[in-house]
């Protein structure tokens, strides 16, 4: 079954620090992906997507994210964490040839002053 | 460009009772769907379409319906409420070619 996983509910980390949000996938064929980010009581905002090309895929606030094929991974990077960048951080991966997407189950992140 | 938009952005209803959650989009995308949005399940496709006159299902259809008459709007309906519906409904589309979403920015519903 293709399906994409979130394993931590909540990421911890110190500001100033590097964060890391982890997703891996599992779809048949080559791969389209996705990290969206959700800021309280709002809808979802694109951040990234890989589609094909570099590994290492660069987007919005400063997060990048690295493509792994032989490990199905597709985490989410960035060098230097802010307060700011507290929110929940969802997965997502395309299925089949009509363009429909899902979606991990969210990772909160909490980025700590 | 006012992108996607939902409406209403809040709503209460009764047990039974029935309600159609607006979706519209003025960038010209084919590709529409409904997500609906509970804590712990992430977000659950509903129903999508790939163009006018064109819906499928997603992971959890059921006690929905859809229609897409013209490109710019993709409505979802209630039939008859459930508490097990009360959630945060999200719409998004994007052109043809996987290159990702634009949401708006949430419907919640709460059924008594």
């Amino acid at each position: 079954a293709q399906s994409v996983a979130q394993p931590e509910d909540q990421v911890n980390v110190a500001e100033g620090n590097p964060l890391t949000v982890k997703c891996t996938y599992s779809v048949s064929g080559n791969p389209y992906l996705f990290w969206y980010v959700q800021y309280p009581n709002r809808g979802l905002q694109f951040l990234l997507k890989y589609i094909t090309g570099d590994n290492l895929v660069k987007g919005s606030y400063g997060f990048e994210a690295e493509f792994n094929k032989s490990q199905t991974s597709f985490h989410l990077k960035k060098p230097s964490a802010l307060v700011s960048d507290s929110a929940l951080y969802f997965c997502a991966v395309r299925v089949g040839r009509d363009d429909k997407i899902i979606f991990g189950k969210g990772t909160r992140l909490h980025i700590l002053p | 460009n006012a992108g996607v938009t939902q409406t209403p952005k809040f709503q209460v209803l009764k047990t039974g009772q029935s309600m159609t959650l607006q979706c519209a989009q003025d960038m010209n995308h084919e590709y529409m769907s409904w997500y609906r949005q509970d804590p712990g399940m992430g977000l659950r496709l509903i129903h999508y379409s790939v163009g006018a006159g064109i819906t499928d299902q997603g992971e959890v259809p059921n006690g929905y319906n859809v229609s897409r008459s013209t490109t710019e709007d993709f409505p979802l309906r209630l039939l008859s409420a459930a508490p097990s519906q009360t959630s945060v409904y999200f719409c998004a589309s994007s052109p043809l070619g996987g290159v990702g979403y634009t949401f708006g920015s949430g419907t919640r519903l709460t059924v008594v």
